[in-house]
């Protein structure tokens, strides 16, 4: 039950963008299209943004999209907004129903 | 409206228990599998455990296992964390989430800390 790794922060000015990879084994993320990516804003609980891969919840901007490549899933966001910067952490399902997180991602935007 | 609130979270000393609880309201309790995830200060999310619809399967992150009992009572619409032999390292905000093939919704959390 290792951590899914992603970069500890990345930055965008506003408009711009940017995209967090999240690299497991293929026993997580390279096993399954269950991937799932969460905001979270300082004091607050996580809030889901993308699900299975690459599908958005309703109230989701769409700019927001996930992708994944082998044992690398991917979260970008486009059009960078002030209120966009926050921690942002991937998960996957994994064997025997067990899920793994990443370490988290700090977004910066300039 | 979907809402989860959990409680009983506070002090505990290295070796003591403590127990959770995470009452649900706005959607049919039963249908759903219920988990919980912690977050150390200054740290990142961690899944701990999880518990069928029916509350017949569950399952536990190599880090609580043994130590942590998740369960579910349907005439409460409550899912429990019963967490024993607690340590430093199991202090966090620990949150309870539904999950699917993902966690949506999460409570607000409640914060467990272990310490003498």
């Amino acid at each position: 039950q290792s951590a899914l790794t992603q970069p500890r922060s990345v930055s965008g000015s506003p408009g711009q963008s940017v995209t967090i990879s999240c690299t497991g084994t293929s026993s997580d993320v390279g096993g399954y299209n269950y991937v799932s990516w969460y905001q979270q804003h300082p004091g607050k609980a996580p809030k889901l943004m993308i699900y299975d891969v690459s599908k958005r919840p309703s109230g989701v901007p769409d700019r927001f999209s996930g992708s994944k490549s082998g044992n690398t899933a991917s979260l970008s966001i486009s059009g960078l907004q002030a209120e966009d910067e926050a921690d942002y952490y991937c998960c996957s399902y994994a064997v025997s129903y067990t899920w793994v997180f990443g370490g988290g991602t700090k977004l910066t935007v300039l | 409206e979907v809402q989860l609130l959990e409680s009983g979270g506070g002090l505990a000393q290295p070796g003591g228990s403590l127990r959770l609880s995470c009452a649900v309201s706005g959607f049919t309790f039963s249908r759903y599998g219920m988990s919980w995830v912690r977050q150390a200060p200054g740290k990142g999310l961690e899944w701990v455990s999880s518990i069928s619809g029916s509350g017949g399967s569950t399952y536990y992150a190599d880090s609580v296992k043994g130590r942590f009992t998740i369960s579910r009572d349907k005439s409460k619409n409550t899912v429990y964390l019963q967490m024993n032999s607690l340590r430093a390292e199991d202090t966090a905000v620990y949150y309870c989430a539904t999950v699917g093939n993902w966690f949506d919704p999460w409570g607000q959390g409640t914060l467990v800390t272990v310490s003498s």
